[in-house]
């Protein structure tokens, strides 16, 4: 059975362009959580998608969104990339109902210079 | 709000030697817990979790945890480390409204350094 599944594995942007990110879920899994990790805030939340729906979101600014499409893939966009926004974005995948844990991604490295 | 607190940054233990990574957390109801670990460079890997019944849980790699309602708390434990667990742990605890329970918070970490 595939894992979850993260494109690009490493992005370098500039400051002030856009830039999408790419998660395929496990099969079968219809719920995906985004995650930001940087040295300095650690591990954080951003938003999680179920059935094409935002279900949570963290406490991020508007520049950052996110979709969910009817296989369950998910995107992640961020406008407007600051210095700041460097960082591995992990994506999650999980059944999405009772008790299952989340199974991560090997994560977007992502640099803003 | 849910917390999750990781005491320790940093831990250095010889091969051989047991390890107990310790964590506390703060959440209104009965808590889903989480050890994950991470490699560098790498996502994270589920060890073990509690959602509820027996309060000790087993997991991969020869891990337990046990969890301490008085103590807020789901220590990590293994009996002897082998130079491969050297890692980031990290504790977490889900949460979410309208059924979701995949909201987790995580804890800043415990980076393991096992000696030779």
């Amino acid at each position: 059975k595939a894992g979850v599944t993260q494109t690009p594995r490493y992005l370098i942007k500039t400051r002030g362009q856009q830039v999408t990110l790419s998660c395929s879920p496990i099969s079968g899994h219809r719920s995906v959580s985004w995650y930001q990790q940087t040295p300095g805030q650690g591990l954080q939340f951003l938003f999680e998608y179920f059935s094409e729906t935002q279900r949570n979101k963290g406490n991020f600014p508007g520049r950052f969104s996110g979709r969910q499409f009817s296989n369950s893939r998910s995107e992640m966009n961020v406008s407007t990339l600051e210095l700041g926004d460097s960082a591995l974005y992990l994506c999650a995948s999980s059944g999405g109902t009772g008790d299952n844990e989340a199974f991560f991604g090997q994560g977007t490295r992502l640099t803003v210079v | 709000a849910q917390s999750v607190t990781q005491p320790d940054i940093h831990i250095t233990v010889s091969e051989g030697a047991s390890l107990e990574l310790r964590c506390n957390y703060s959440y209104g109801a009965t808590p889903y817990l989480f050890w994950y670990v991470q490699s560098p460079g790498q996502g994270l890997q589920l060890l073990l979790k509690y959602f509820s019944g027996d309060t000790l849980v087993q997991g991969i790699k020869g891990f337990e945890a046990e969890f301490k309602r008085s103590q807020s708390s789901f220590n990590l434990r293994k009996p002897s480390v082998h130079w491969s667990d050297a890692a980031e742990y990290f504790c977490a605890v889900a949460s979410g409204s309208g059924g979701s329970n995949y909201k987790l918070t995580f804890g800043k970490g415990t980076l393991l350094t096992v000696n030779p």
